[in-house]
């Protein structure tokens, strides 16, 4: 069964923080996907990486960045934490750009 | 652009009832659409999917048609359960929007026994 972990499944940070999501998959998948999910706007696609060292935003990348070093990790980057960054993350690794998405259990931050 | 549109919650149904979900999505190619589950305070599980018209994708009791007539995938199961309760994702992939996912906002379900 394919894998998809997240560092942590809840975080709290102080605005101005920088904060670190980390999301490992254990599939040998290509891509990996990180979202943010917030109640009546479904998923949001943030950023998106097809290959080890490469990223794409997403539809709403600003205020984050990405990091791809290795093909199995995908780390998700808030420079400086606002409140309006509360939210669940989710990130996601599949084997091809047309397959199906395997999803993390979800980090849920809190930025107070 | 492509999108998907999925029916506002949150449905509330008994235990036995019948579901339907329903969902429509507008996509200038020929997308593949996919249903996905979140149960609570997990991430998101592949329900099911169809990959071209006319397909019937189906799963633990849930079915959905892929429709290019009405460009439609409507969710449905004959009979829910309690554990059944989640959030229903509807969503798309197309070779026309570079092979990104377009989720739906999703769809609170509660059965009550």
């Amino acid at each position: 069964d394919v894998k998809v972990t997240q560092s942590s499944r809840y975080l709290v940070k102080r605005t101005g923080e920088k904060v670190f999501l980390e999301c490992v998959q254990d599939m040998d998948h290509e891509n990996m996907f990180w979202y943010r999910q917030d109640p009546g706007l479904g998923l949001r696609l943030i950023y998106f990486s097809y290959d080890v060292k490469m990223k794409e935003k997403g539809d709403i990348p600003e205020g984050y960045s990405v990091s791809r070093e290795k093909k199995e990790r995908f780390s998700l980057i808030l420079e400086s934490a606002s409140t309006n960054q509360t939210s669940m993350y989710l990130c996601a690794s599949s084997p091809n750009r047309v397959y199906e998405q395997y999803f993390g259990p979800g980090t849920r931050l809190t930025v107070t | 652009g492509d999108s998907v549109t999925q029916m506002e919650g949150p449905v509330t149904l008994s235990e036995e009832a019948f579901l339907t979900i329903n969902c429509t999505y507008t996509a200038t190619g020929y997308p593949s659409l996919f249903w996905y589950v979140q149960y609570p305070g997990e991430g998101l599980q592949l329900l099911l999917k169809a990959t071209k018209a006319d397909d019937k994708g189906s799963n633990k009791g849930f079915e959905a048609t892929y429709r290019k007539e009405t460009t439609s995938f409507h969710l449905e199961k004959g009979s829910v359960q309690v554990s059944d309760s989640a959030v229903y994702f509807c969503a798309l992939i197309s070779s026309n929007t570079g092979n990104q996912f377009y989720f739906g906002t999703g769809t609170s379900l509660t059965v009550i026994p």
